[in-house]
């Protein structure tokens, strides 16, 4: 079946734009998780979401970080007024429910000249 | 907080060699443990898990075995190929927390040499 997709797969921004990037989990995996794989810091999680309940954002490393999901399907992060160092792969998770194994999207490579 | 620490890279074998690739990790509570693999141009993909100590995961002939005692699990394969080359991370989740959100070591890059 299908797995994970995410859009755009690269991104090139200039400094103080905003951007969106989006993913669309397995169908019927009620958990979605997002990670940025940067040189810096490695691989490291961001936020998650499980069906209606409010999401875990505390791996955002800024306000300028946010992201929603509707009707416990797609997700859309967005980074505000980009930075350099948000350069990275953004990579989507889903899993069936929280205690599963997650399946990861191919990612989305963002470039902030 | 929970943390990882992989064997740094990069390692470069040659086919048919035993592969090693060390890890340990730093948990407050009782976690699962994963290899994850993302091989060149792909996405990332569980290669093994165990879930409570003395756990042995295995696949496509590699194995870890999850040590309480000594706080790690080691990735090995007895004869690697050509086609194992890729970056290989270890994670752990903290289940009791209530998700899986994962911790991630710094990957190691394997190239193996025909």
């Amino acid at each position: 079946g299908a797995g994970v997709s995410q859009s755009p797969s690269n991104k090139v921004t200039e400094k103080g734009k905003d951007v969106e990037l989006r993913c669309d989990p397995i169908s019927g995996h009620t958990a979605l998780y997002w990670y940025r794989q940067s040189l810096g810091q490695g691989l490291e999680f961001l936020i998650y979401f499980q069906g209606n309940s409010a999401p875990d954002k505390s791996g955002l490393p800024s306000d300028r970080f946010s992201a929603e999901r509707t009707g416990g399907s797609v997700s859309t992060l967005t980074i505000q007024r980009t930075q350099q160092e948000d350069s990275a792969v953004y990579l989507c998770a889903s899993s069936p429910d929280p205690k599963e194994t997650q399946y990861f999207g191919p990612g989305t490579r963002l470039l902030v000249l | 907080g929970d943390s990882v620490t992989q064997m740094e890279g990069p390692v470069t074998l040659s086919e048919e060699a035993f592969l090693t690739i060390n890890c340990t990790y730093t948990a407050t509570g009782y976690p699962s443990l994963f290899w994850y693999v993302q091989y060149p141009g792909e996405g990332l993909q569980l290669l093994l898990k165990a879930t409570k100590a003395d756990d042995k995961g295995s696949n496509k002939g590699f194995e870890a075995t999850y040590r309480k005692e000594t706080t790690s699990f080691h990735l090995e394969k007895g004869s690697v190929q050509v086609s194992d080359s890729a970056v290989y991370f270890c994670a752990l989740s903290d289940a009791g927390q209530g998700a899986q959100k994962l911790v991630f070591g710094q990957g190691t890059r394997l190239t193996i040499n025909p």
